[in-house]
């Protein structure tokens, strides 16, 4: 299995806090992604990163933002935790962008009330 | 607008037999396909994928299916082992956009294989 771990991986959360979700890899893959997984939805794109401190939207962003200041480390924060983002996030990394092939992590449980 | 489309929920096959899981795309600028697997409280896992170049992918019980001009794919799995039962996922890249490997996946389809 690819060494990527999600921290934590329940979180239950009020509305209006913030949050922060990690990413953790071991692999020294370039490319990590968030996704969201939802019912009748699939898995959606938050938020991508293609290099230490380079970062770009996905399809479903408003709302969250990330950072990566490390090569192993993708963070993935709610400003301001709404009940819509309650959810199944998932942290994926792929070595090479080329064909898209990538590796998921366990999965983070965020339920937001 | 879903560019990735799976439109069965749900599948339901015996052991054995094969199963077919299918899936549409909208989008022609998609030339990477794959199919990822999903168990409960699991992360997905990487199946099988394939290049628009090719119609064809096979590895041992799973070959998937690409028509271009249809924009349809398909995963069959045979035969179909009570182990397969799971979510599976479509999904799609476009290596011309930016080439940054983000992916586009269907809604999933949950098969489950009876004994």
């Amino acid at each position: 299995d690819a060494g990527i771990t999600q921290s934590p991986r329940h979180k239950v959360t009020e509305t209006g806090t913030p949050v922060t979700l990690r990413c953790h890899q071991t692999e020294n893959h370039r490319y990590m992604y968030w996704y969201r997984q939802d019912p009748g939805h699939g898995l959606r794109l938050i938020h991508y990163s293609y290099g230490v401190k380079d970062t770009d939207k996905g399809e479903v962003s408003d709302g969250y933002s990330v950072s990566r200041s490390k090569t192993e480390d993708f963070l993935l924060t709610l400003e301001s935790a709404t009940s819509s983002q309650t959810s199944v996030y998932f942290c994926a990394i792929s070595e090479s962008s080329g064909e898209g092939k990538a590796f998921f992590g366990q999965g983070t449980r965020l339920t937001v009330v | 607008d879903q560019q990735v489309k799976q439109n069965s929920p749900s599948l339901s096959v015996q052991e054995g037999r094969i199963s077919i899981l299918n899936c549409d795309y909208t989008n022609s600028m998609f030339d990477y396909f794959l199919w990822y697997k999903k168990y409960p409280a699991e992360g997905p896992t990487f199946l099988i994928s394939i290049s628009s170049i090719k119609d064809k992918n096979e590895d041992g019980r799973f070959t998937v299916f690409l028509n271009k001009s249809a924009k349809h794919l398909s995963l069959h799995i045979v035969p179909s082992q009570p182990g397969d039962s799971a979510v599976y996922f479509c999904a799609a890249s476009d290596r011309g956009s930016g080439n940054t490997g983000k992916l586009i996946f269907g809604q999933g389809t949950t098969l489950q294989v009876k004994p």
